[in-house]
């Protein structure tokens, strides 16, 4: 079976301060993969999509960058925080099968001080 | 690109009710619309999909309708439960999901 882990869970950093937050999928090979953020409210705003090892696009302009180093691992970072990169992060996947069915992990709330 | 809007953003309803959260979209070449329900502090789940070529999907207490000519779906709860209480996202997928801004959804015993 298809599985996703997303981790750390929670997170407080100081501004100014890096970060990285890491994303696994197991059970499928060459899966799409996502980063999401979900501020204050409710709303999901893609940041990243990977088509492949290497290959990553960015849907908004921002402080983060994304990378995969490997097939089934997607790593969202931050050289320096800021205070609006505080929210509810969200990797995903969409994996070998129908296309369009996305999976989230259990997200990643980042707290910046 | 496509727009997903999303209605009501917040709906209260009595135990045994139904509910109902509307969605339109803008793109009519979107051909994929799931449904997700989120609990507080957790990840989205896929509850209910439909795809452009069916009018009607169903799966025990939860319904989704797909009317392509006017660009709209919805989601249909019968029956609410206390546990129904989440937020609920539209999505609509054209290249990649689109998804509504979020209804909550408060199911009082």
């Amino acid at each position: 079976s298809q599985t996703i882990h997303q981790w750390p869970a929670t997170l407080v950093q100081p501004v100014g301060s890096p970060l990285s937050l890491e994303c696994t999928v197991e059970g499928t090979s060459n899966p799409n993969l996502y980063w999401y953020r979900q501020a204050a409210g409710r709303g999901l705003q893609l940041l990243f999509y990977s088509v492949g090892i290497g290959q990553i696009s960015s849907e908004v302009p921002q402080n983060l960058s994304a990378s995969r180093p490997q097939d089934r691992q997607f790593i969202l970072s931050s050289k320096k925080l800021l205070l609006s990169d505080s929210g509810f992060y969200l990797c995903a996947y969409t994996g070998q099968g129908i296309m369009g069915e996305l999976f989230f992990g259990e997200g990643s709330r980042l707290t910046v001080l | 690109g496509e727009n997903v809007e999303q209605h009501p953003s917040t709906l209260s309803v009595q135990e045994g009710d139904s509910a109902v959260i509307k969605c339109t979209y803008s793109d009519s070449a979107s051909n994929y619309f799931p449904w997700y329900k989120q609990e507080l502090g957790k990840g989205p789940q896929l509850i209910i999909d439909i795809r452009s070529n069916v009018g009607e999907k169903k799966d025990q207490r939860i319904a989704v309708t797909l009317n392509k000519t006017a660009k709209h779906f919805s989601l249909h709860i019968t029956e609410t439960q206390p546990e129904d209480s989440a937020v609920y996202f539209c999505a609509a997928l054209y290249s990649t999901l689109t998804f509504g801004k979020g209804t909550m959804l408060l199911v009082s015993p």
